[in-house]
């Protein structure tokens, strides 16, 4: 079975632009969350989707935002950018099952640096 | 407010020692507990869950749960330099939100 793929890998970005990141989950996998990791702040949890819906969100600001297609497929965009976004962008997926454990699976990520 | 405390080290073990990586949690309805590995520039990869107390054993990893106390623990037996990496502990309640909340991790070091 493929694991979680990510792309782009890497992007290089100027304060103001935009990105999208784009998370394919594990094939049957249909709960997909993104989280944020820098050295500072360790792993954060960004938002979840499930079936095409957002069911969990963190604490960003709604610059942050994302969206899940019918293939479990889903996207992640942050617009105008700031340094601080310099981050590593981590895809997790999971069955998303309520009576499940619930393991995650991440994806290799996506390093954004914002000059 | 949901926690999970771990302590940051780094921990440092010669070469085939065991090596004892702690977490705590604060939420006593966890029911379900991972533990990642995460090497220097990589995304963490799942190496242990366990959701009933006692120990689970996988290889030379065993991860040992005790809910009374409010901790899981992670041993690696035989420790090789190849274990050097961030263990990071995840704890998920049983109800409400469907996300696991992340420990810091612990930086692992094996000395050869």
């Amino acid at each position: 079975k493929a694991g979680v793929t990510q792309t782009p890998r890497y992007l290089i970005k100027t304060r103001g632009q935009q990105v999208t990141l784009s998370c394919s989950p594990i094939s049957g996998h249909r709960s997909v969350s993104w989280y944020q990791q820098t050295p500072g702040q360790g792993l954060q949890f960004l938002f979840e989707y499930f079936s095409e819906t957002q069911r969990n969100k963190g604490n960003f600001p709604g610059r942050f935002s994302g969206r899940q297609f019918s293939n479990s497929r889903s996207e992640m965009n942050v617009s105008t950018l700031e340094l601080g976004d310099s981050a590593l962008y981590l895809c997790a997926s999971s069955l998303g099952l309520r009576d499940s454990s619930y393991e995650q699976y991440f994806g290799p990520g996506t390093r954004l640096t914002v000059t | 407010q949901k926690e999970v405390e771990q302590n940051s080290g780094p921990l440092s073990v010669p070469e085939g020692a065991i090596a004892s990586l702690n977490c705590t949690y604060s939420d006593r309805g966890s029911q379900s507990f991972f533990w990642y590995r995460q090497y220097s520039g990589k995304s963490p990869e799942l190496i242990m869950f366990i959701y009933s107390n006692g120990d689970k054993e996988d290889g030379r990893f065993t991860a040992q749960l005790n809910k009374a106390s409010q901790y899981v623990s992670l041993l690696i037996r035989d420790s090789q330099p190849s274990d050097s990496a961030t263990y990071l502990c995840a704890v998920r309640t049983s109800g409400g939100s469907y996300i696991p909340t992340f420990g810091r991790g612990t930086s692992l070091i094996v000395h050869p």
